[in-house]
């Protein structure tokens, strides 16, 4: 089963506008992060919250994280035609856990900026 | 350059055959992955390994197989008993904690049931 879930499915939104995608997951983690794909490529790391971090800046990414409500966003400002891809983000377990070592993926968010 | 790579990039496969994909990595990353993604959706954990001649299964780990002889080398073989293997498949690595745990990907590769 898929530890993270973005939402929205789909965005479309103009150039210069932000953009704001969401991820939820189930279980404690030792951290998040966020990964960019353009279509038939693989995926390109962009951002890594750590679980005792609340925000995180990157150029125009701005992560946040919320491990009460098991939750994280990442917005992109000022959005260019060539941020459209496919955005995903992966949860990892926490040592000791079950699930340490394991890397799991949400379904991902589709961004679409016009010009 | 350092980096994953995955060959090959586009492989057909017959009903019945078995296919191995090929993961290389030059970063000398302990831990490496295999994901498998259907159009238009994430990925999901075929099977991973933390270390060389240790590996465990992913979420859907039926219908393949894999090894860890080297550290870096993380060959999928995709059997005969994966009955829709038609998808496109991301092998991965891992920086370590102390370094940033960073996830690299190769660029995949597509493989289709003829």
């Amino acid at each position: 089963s898929q530890q993270g879930e973005e939402d929205p499915q789909a965005l479309s939104i103009q150039e210069g506008e932000n953009a704001t995608m969401n991820c939820s997951y189930k279980t404690s983690i030792n951290n998040l992060q966020w990964y960019r794909q353009n279509s038939g490529r693989g995926l390109v790391h962009l951002i890594l919250i750590r679980s005792n971090e609340r925000e995180k800046h990157s150029g125009r990414l701005r992560v946040t994280l919320d491990t009460s409500k098991k939750s994280s966003s990442l917005l992109i400002t000022a959005s260019r035609a060539a941020d459209t891809a496919s955005y995903f983000c992966a949860t990892s377990g926490r040592a000791g856990g079950t699930s340490y070592g394991k890397l799991t993926f949400g379904q991902g968010t589709i961004l679409t900026v016009h010009p | 350059d350092g980096g994953i790579t995955q060959s090959p990039k586009y492989l057909f496969r017959k009903e019945g055959q078995n296919v191995t994909l090929s993961c290389e990595q030059n970063l000398n990353h302990d831990a490496m992955y295999w994901y498998r993604q259907d159009p238009g959706q994430g990925l999901r954990l075929i099977y991973y390994s933390q270390i060389v001649n240790d590996f465990q299964k992913g979420d859907i780990a039926e219908g393949y197989s894999v090894s860890r002889e080297k550290k870096e080398s993380f060959p999928l073989t995709v059997t005969s008993a994966q009955k829709n293997p038609t998808a496109f498949y991301l092998c991965a690595s891992r920086e370590p904690a102390i370094s940033g745990n960073t996830i690299y990907f190769g660029e995949g590769s597509w493989l289709t049931v003829v």
